[in-house]
């Protein structure tokens, strides 16, 4: 079947302009996760979704970032005013259910963002 | 609060050579922990979680709660073990699932 599947693939835009960035789980995966991946800073966590419930959006880095997720399915991270220090990789991943060592994310191929 | 250490950003070692890369953890509750790997041009995946207590292409990790530590071994690297690798701590947390990743290692294996 079919992996994560995220769009677009490479977004490039300027400063102060907003995107919305695109994630298509796996089928049947309750659990949806977006990550942000800089040059040499590893993975960091942004937000996770149960459902179209975000539980804890704490790992949000400032208010110009939103998600949302729609039927369970589709979720779209949005930067409001996007910044240059928001240029990163930006990857979704899905879960059949949240947390612990019996669940195992699977990756989306990630989007590349550019900020000039 | 929980953090993943990873102190190494790059490990290179030759084909065949024993290879560990390091991964620290600190965690007041019992950890869930967890490897994953990304070869060049493809996505992250999971590689091997300590709770499976499993081999995958012949890495091993063992979790020493003494030490706070999850390192990844392997005896004897192989070239396509090339890629970096990052270790992860989950915790559940009231229905929350809070992930944490270390800022991973890159091992090169020379031929």
């Amino acid at each position: 079947g079919a992996g994560v599947s995220q769009s677009p693939s490479n977004k490039v835009t300027e400063k102060g302009k907003d995107v919305e960035l695109r994630c298509d789980p796996i089928s049947g995966h309750t659990a949806l996760y977006w990550y942000r991946q800089s040059l040499g800073q590893g993975l960091e966590f942004l937000i996770y979704f149960q459902g179209n419930s975000a539980p804890d959006k704490s790992g949000l880095p400032s208010d110009r970032f939103s998600a949302e997720r729609t039927g369970g399915s589709v979720s779209t991270l949005t930067i409001q005013r996007t910044q240059q220090e928001d240029s990163a990789v930006y990857l979704c991943a899905s879960s059949l259910a949240p947390g612990g060592g019996t669940d195992t994310q699977y990756f989306g191929p990630g989007t590349r963002l550019t900020v000039l | 609060a929980q953090r993943v250490t990873q102190p190494e950003k790059l490990l290179s070692v030759f084909k065949g050579a024993p290879v560990e890369l390091k991964c620290n953890y600190s965690y007041s509750g019992s950890p869930e922990l967890f490897w994953y790997v990304q070869y060049s041009r493809q996505r992250l995946q999971l590689l091997l979680r300590h709770i499976s207590r499993e081999s995958i292409k012949g890495f091993t990790a063992d979790l020493n709660k003494g030490e706070t530590s999850f390192h990844l071994k392997k005896p004897f690297a192989q070239e396509e073990d090339s890629a970096m690798y990052y270790c992860a701590l989950s915790e559940v947390k009231g229905g929350s699932y809070i992930p944490t990743f270390g800022r991973g290692t890159s091992l090169i294996v020379h031929p």
